[in-house]
């Protein structure tokens, strides 16, 4: 079964330091959403893009974030510097566009010390 | 961001036992999903709603669409220790482009 791919599964740095985030939709999917998952909250979605287009990104901290999918298919989400509030579990999703489900990936948990 | 409101907070039952939670919003929304999440991973999709009113079941799962288009409500019938996680509810509108609002989870635990 396709699955929504995501990498490191763990980071850990220093606050100031530079972070990024890789993620793989599944294929043919168009629609790509980066979310944010605070302990014990539910996911808030930080950008979604349409194919290489960002659709929203209406709740990405831009001063510091910033997210990519230069070719539409693969994404890249950064965050510089990092500060001790970023730390959560960055949740990437995909769907075949932005009606359907959306599929979510394992996720990769920050932690900024 | 705004974030449904999702109750139990949290619950631990004993294996075999029935389990309802529900999750209710202020606005109004066109779908409603219910997603489980298990430790350090991300949600998997349970059952998706499209219809006021609507019932659909997925194995022991029982998830409803609120006729007021401002509810819904997810049974677990005979709960098993694998059902352990945090079950969140998840609400779309065409009017936000299809944005997912999510609640803020309810904790199962079950002994077995």
């Amino acid at each position: 079964e396709a699955e929504v791919a995501q990498s490191p599964r763990y980071k850990i740095t220093e606050k100031s330091q530079a972070v990024a985030f890789w993620c793989d939709p599944i294929s043919g999917h168009a629609t790509l959403y980066w979310y944010r998952q605070i302990l014990g909250q539910g996911p808030e979605l930080l950008v979604q893009f349409q194919d290489e287009s960002v659709v929203d990104d209406s709740q990405l901290p831009k001063d510091r974030f910033s997210a990519e999918r230069l070719k539409g298919v693969d994404s890249t989400l950064k965050i510089q510097p990092a500060e001790l509030g970023d730390s959560a579990m960055y949740l990437c999703a995909s769907s075949l566009s932005g009606a359907d489900t959306q599929y979510f990936g394992p996720g990769t948990r920050l932690t900024v010390l | 961001g705004q974030q449904l409101n999702q109750s139990p907070q949290s619950m631990f039952i004993q294996e075999g036992e029935d389990v309802s939670m529900n999750c209710t919003s202020s606005s109004i929304f066109n779908t409603w999903l219910w997603y489980k999440q298990e430790p350090g991973e991300g949600p998997v999709l349970l059952i998706a709603l499209y219809k006021a009113g609507e019932l659909t079941s997925n194995g022991r799962l029982t998830a409803q669409f609120g006729i007021t288009r401002k509810d819904s409500f997810l049974n677990i019938s005979a709960s098993i220790p694998s059902d352990v996680g945090i079950y969140f509810c998840a609400g779309q509108q065409l009017i936000s482009g299809d944005k997912l609002t999510f609640g803020t989870g309810t904790r199962l635990a079950v002994r077995p």
